[in-house]
């Protein structure tokens, strides 16, 4: 049973527009929502985070837009450039003691 | 770079064999997380470990089976391997092993197996 679920699999976005990926849960146990950016032949890299104590978080480009009531948390990032593109994948945890992934989405950003 | 290595960066082997992979975590980190990432199944969640002992298990088969040491690097044993047991093996690692703890992943392992 998937924890977490990232939608869309797959995103093309021109520079400059908009992404934005989509996670879903539910354990209201999770307390800590982390986005991981990964480029080929790389591990997973922290990008943002937020807790379920608040509704928005921005950091630079990137936004994460967090929904309690309807479980769904989701990334934006803003001005999209080509070094951008790499798979980003949303994550939940309770405690710190085992993270639930989503299953990613690759997003290419068009010069 | 994340400061955390892992060796070997690849390996081969066949069915049946037995294979261990290290991890050693950045300078400081007390708590170590190992990752599976293959095409089907996406970031699998196996075991933590936190200054050597086990802490969370997820998704993780009783064919495998992992440790960490008294110099905090960590092993990962996979025994009695089997073609689906191909993929990307990662380590991560973590000053505390809680939520808010950023965790830093490791360049992984990619496992095929024959």
């Amino acid at each position: 049973q998937q924890q977490v679920k990232q939608s869309p699999q797959s995103l093309i976005v021109q520079k400059g527009g908009i992404s934005i990926i989509n996670c879903a849960y539910e354990n209201t146990a999770f307390d800590y929502f982390p986005w991981y950016q990964q480029f080929p032949g790389k591990g997973p890299a922290l990008l943002i985070a937020i807790r379920p104590d608040v509704s928005e978080k921005k950091e630079g480009r990137f936004t994460i837009s967090f929904n309690k009531s309807a479980k769904q948390f989701s990334l934006h990032i803003m001005d999209s450039q080509p070094g951008d593109s790499a798979t980003y994948f949303c994550a939940a945890t309770s405690a710190g003691n085992q993270f639930y992934f989503g299953t990613g989405t690759s997003l290419t950003v068009i010069p | 770079d994340s400061g955390v290595t892992q060796t070997p960066k690849h390996l081969i082997t066949a069915t049946g064999q037995r294979v261990t992979l290290r991890c050693s975590p950045r300078s400081g980190d007390l708590s170590v997380y190992w990752y599976q990432q293959s095409l089907d199944q996406g970031l699998q969640f196996l075991i933590q470990y936190y200054n050597g002992e086990e802490r969370a298990k997820g998704n993780i088969l009783e064919r495998f089976s992992a440790q960490q040491f008294p110099d905090l690097h960590s092993e990962l044993n996979l025994s009695s391997l089997e073609l689906g047991d191909s993929a990307l093996y990662f380590c991560a690692s973590s000053p505390h092993g809680t939520s808010v703890d950023t965790q830093y992943f490791g360049p992984g392992t990619r496992l095929t197996v024959l």
